[in-house]
Formats: structure tokens, C-alpha cells, sequence
């Protein structure tokens, strides 16, 4: 079973501050890593697939970077606004596995105006 | 194109009864994913299927749910004899394989009463 951790579990800005959260994954076999964005009463919607160590992705005002070494992703907002809203998903792949991918419990980012 | 395209939106069961969910995938994906969202909770992976095939049901209850995803139609995810536990929704999502992103369907909120 793959012990994928995000942190934090919850969290409250205010409009126009710049955010950071944290998925961590097994270093060992690792693939790829997915982060999605869900929002609520909606579907995930997919944001990064990162393959490579020291990669860093960029859409828009949210990006992302990856240490495959270490097992660990963060995923950065700048200027939140409140419709970035949502929780946050990660879930990583596995090399040789079965291709399932098990999310972490998310990170609930909320922004108040 | 159309995206993941699952039915019914809503279905509300009588305890007993069975509930069958359906999950049409995006054309040109092979791959079907089936998660469950519980009160409170993040999404759970439930099975991964290819054509004909289940690749992965450890995240499947091991009585009462089945799914199969045929050569020809939809996924489909069933769950006999339904008890008020299984009240979630439940989310499809397909992509074409090779750790490619997933693109998920809108769910089916299951009640059973």
C-alpha cells in the first residue's frame, strides 16, 4: 500500500497571499506524480503530471516542483484568489506497478476575500 | 470530444437492493478507474480496469462489488444487497494509460435508505 501524506490537511488565507502545501510519497520505484484540484461539487480536474527530479511546472499562478530523491512534491499558489478554492490531490505512480493511483487525503485550501 | 460520462447523477437504493453505476470512458481511453468518496473523506480507489480486464481491485470491498468494463459498453461498477454504508459518491475516471493524466466523470451519488 502506498503511504502518500499531504500537509497540511487544512488551510485558510486571505486573497492576495502567496501559499505552499506538501505531498509526500516513497522515494523508492517512484514513476510519476499526479496533482489534481478538486473543487467542491465538482470532479478532480488534473493539474501536473511530474516525472523528473527537480522538475518544476508552472499553470498560471499555481506551479510545482518534485524531488523524486527525497519523495516530496510542493505545490505553490501565488496571489491566491478565492476561486482557487478546492482541495488539493496528489497521488504518485509507481515504476513496475499496476498503474492505480492512490491519492493522498488532499490539502482544503480555502481563500477568504 | 465528450468528457467521462457517468449514470445516473443520483440514485437512492432500498437496502438489499442492488445498484449498478455506469462510466462511459473518454474516446480513445482504455483505461477506467473507479474511486469512492465517503463523508468527510478524500476519494478511495476502488478498482482499474482495461478492456476486459481488471489490472487492480485491492481497494474493492471483497463481497458485494463487482465491476467489469466489457469490449463492447460501458463500465459498469455493481454493488449487491446495498447497506446504508455504501451511501457515497461514487467517481469514474478513464485516461488512455502510460501514467497519462485522469479525467473524471461528474460521479453518481449513491443514497440507500
Amino acid at each position: 500500500i502506498l503511504n502518500v501524506e499531504q500537509s497540511p490537511q487544512s488551510l485558510h488565507v486571505q486573497e492576495g497571499d502567496s501559499t505552499n502545501f506538501t505531498c509526500s510519497f516513497p522515494s523508492s520505484n517512484f514513476y510519476a506524480l499526479h496533482w489534481y484540484r478538486w473543487e467542491t461539487a465538482k470532479s478532480p480536474e488534473a493539474l501536473f503530471v511530474m516525472t523528473l527530479n527537480g522538475d518544476e511546472k508552472k499553470k498560471g499562478r499555481i506551479s510545482a516542483t518534485l524531488n523524486t530523491k527525497e519523495g516530496y512534491s510542493y505545490l505553490y499558489i501565488k496571489g491566491s484568489q478565492p476561486e482557487d478554492s478546492a482541495t488539493y490531490l496528489c497521488a504518485p505512480l509507481v515504476d513496475g506497478g499496476s498503474e492505480k493511483l492512490v491519492f493522498g487525503k488532499g490539502t482544503k485550501l480555502t481563500v477568504n476575500p | 470530444n465528450a468528457g467521462v460520462m457517468q449514470n445516473p447523477r443520483h440514485l437512492v437504493r432500498r437496502r438489499g437492493q442492488e445498484a449498478r453505476l455506469r462510466c462511459s470512458p473518454m474516446k480513445g481511453h482504455s483505461h477506467v478507474y473507479w474511486y469512492r468518496q465517503l463523508p468527510e473523506e478524500g476519494l478511495k480507489f476502488m478498482v482499474y480496469l482495461q478492456k476486459e480486464n481488471i489490472i487492480d481491485e485491492s481497494g474493492m470491498p471483497k463481497e458485494r462489488f463487482s465491476a467489469e468494463f466489457p469490449k463492447e459498453g460501458p463500465s459498469i461498477l455493481r454493488i449487491q444487497q446495498v447497506v446504508r454504508g455504501d451511501s457515497a459518491a461514487y467517481f469514474c475516471a478513464s485516461s488512455p494509460g502510460d501514467g497519462s493524466p485522469l479525467h473524471f466523470g461528474n460521479g453518481t451519488r449513491l443514497t440507500v435508505t
